[in-house]
């Protein structure tokens, strides 16, 4: 268990609609970063916030927002969905050991998009 | 564009033996690389590092060694357990950016 949270584990869903997805770190990380994981692809970086404020962005569609409330935890909003957008979204945080930042992701939330 | 590759997608090595997870990057700044286990319905989960400084990296059945001229690392477990089968991700970033950048993946069978 990395002591990261992500809900729900499984989501289906049809196409033109919109999904939120939670991540909670792990305690005392102020790092979230989103990942999309789609068939046969590395996991592809979206964005990260750092102690709530967005720190990083990757390949995010226009469509796929994110925040991170003071609380830390971290939601992933995908609006107007395409089947293209089915696929593994992890959240990782981070934490540094001797200046060197090292990830850890939740389990997953499975999307698909029908 | 792919800045880290793992140009093998599956390995199959006979327990006992050694495996031989390789991954190339193209990205000079990058000054530390990561790798990552996964199991099916399973998120990544950390397994070993090295920085830029060091070539060679140990912890247990676990060796990562970095040619930075080649920019191609390598991760060794010996002896491999069935236990070692899922996939492997190498992972990379530099300090002077936020991103981690992954490859697509190894997947390992070891065959008791």
């Amino acid at each position: 268990d990395s002591g990261v949270t992500q809900t729900p584990k499984h989501l289906i869903t049809a196409t033109g609609q919109r999904v939120t997805l939670r991540c909670s770190p792990r305690s005392g990380d102020l790092s979230v970063y989103w990942y999309q994981q789609s068939l046969d692809q590395g996991l592809q970086f979206l964005i990260q916030y750092y102690n709530g404020e967005e720190r990083a962005k990757g390949n995010i569609l226009e469509r796929f927002s994110a925040q991170q409330f003071p609380d830390l935890h971290s939601e992933l909003n995908l609006s107007s969905l395409e089947l293209g957008d089915s696929a593994l979204y992890f959240c990782a945080s981070s934490s540094f050991n001797r200046d060197q930042e090292t990830q850890y992701f939740g389990p997953g939330t499975r999307l698909l998009v029908l | 564009d792919q800045q880290v590759k793992q140009n093998s997608p599956s390995l199959s090595v006979q327990e006992g033996r050694i495996s031989i997870l390789n991954c190339d990057y193209t990205n000079s700044m990058f000054d530390y690389f990561l790798w990552y286990k996964k199991y099916p319905a399973e998120g990544p989960t950390f397994l070993i590092s090295i920085s830029s400084i060091k070539d060679k990296n140990e912890d247990g059945r676990f060796t990562v060694f970095l040619n930075k001229s080649a920019k191609h690392l390598s991760l060794h477990i010996v002896p491999s357990q069935p236990g070692d089968s899922a996939v492997y991700f190498c992972a990379a970033s530099s300090n002077t950016g936020n991103q981690f950048y992954f490859g697509t993946g190894t997947s390992l069978t070891v065959i008791p």
